[in-house]
């Protein structure tokens, strides 16, 4: 299976904009890349996704590099309420999936007001 | 919209008991996945359901089991509860169709083994 690797964690001010790195060197072609969060006690919550184009959703953005081996996840003014475990998750994306998703540690995000 | 709901929300066993958890998906949704989360950790896979049978597991011992219903609603049983077993079960559906594996996850069940 694809790995990610995230920093542990950031810190960010309140309305500043965030920017969360994620490297995924060994992606394949048909991977998808997902973020999730996962907020203090609670189940963790689908961010965004994308394949080869960056992504904008009312949450967050994603930039996808060129050679897809590496992505970031852009929240463009974080607030108390973003402060979660990032993770960043390749799945394979041919005509249904293995469905089985491979949480890493994340990326702990702190958002200072 | 309901999304995906888990009971109970927390509970409290003791060694060698076993527990049921249930999961009913999002509406919409036919294929649930279930997963385990240690305090600290990320969340485990343990296994996934879909057309009421088991397709996928993850390194889980056979005391994890567990069951889908003909209105996708699903069961996890853990049998002979060890310590270790404490934990966050959380549940996750999808649409079995859908190739971005886009999965949604419920609130969790908080397992206490003492």
């Amino acid at each position: 299976d694809a790995k990610t690797t995230q920093p542990n964690s950031m810190e960010s001010n309140e309305e500043e904009p965030v920017h969360l790195p994620c490297n995924h060197s060994t992606i394949s072609g048909t991977d998808y890349i997902h973020w999730y969060r996962q907020l203090p006690s609670q189940g963790p919550e689908y961010v965004i996704h994308g394949l080869t184009s960056n992504v904008n959703n009312r949450m967050a953005s994603l930039a996808i590099a060129e050679d897809r081996k590496s992505s970031t996840l852009i929240l463009h003014r974080a607030t108390l309420r973003d402060a979660a475990v990032y993770y960043c998750i390749l799945t394979y994306g041919y005509g249904g999936s293995q469905g089985n998703l491979i949480f890493g540690k994340g990326t702990k995000l702190s958002v200072k007001p | 919209d309901a999304g995906v709901t888990q009971s109970p929300t927390h509970l409290i066993k003791t060694r060698g008991q076993q527990v049921t958890l249930r999961c009913s998906p999002k509406s919409g949704h036919d294929t649930v996945s279930w997963y385990q989360q240690a305090l600290g950790q990320g969340p485990q896979f343990i296994f996934q359901y879909y057309e009421e049978e088991e397709r996928q597991r993850g390194n889980f011992p056979d005391r994890f089991s567990g069951h889908q219903f003909p209105n996708y609603s699903s069961e996890l049983n853990v049998n002979a509860l060890l310590l270790g077993d404490s934990a966050l079960y959380l549940c996750a559906s999808r649409t079995a169709g859908e190739a971005t594996d886009t999965q949604y996850f419920g609130p969790g069940t908080r397992l206490t083994v003492l």
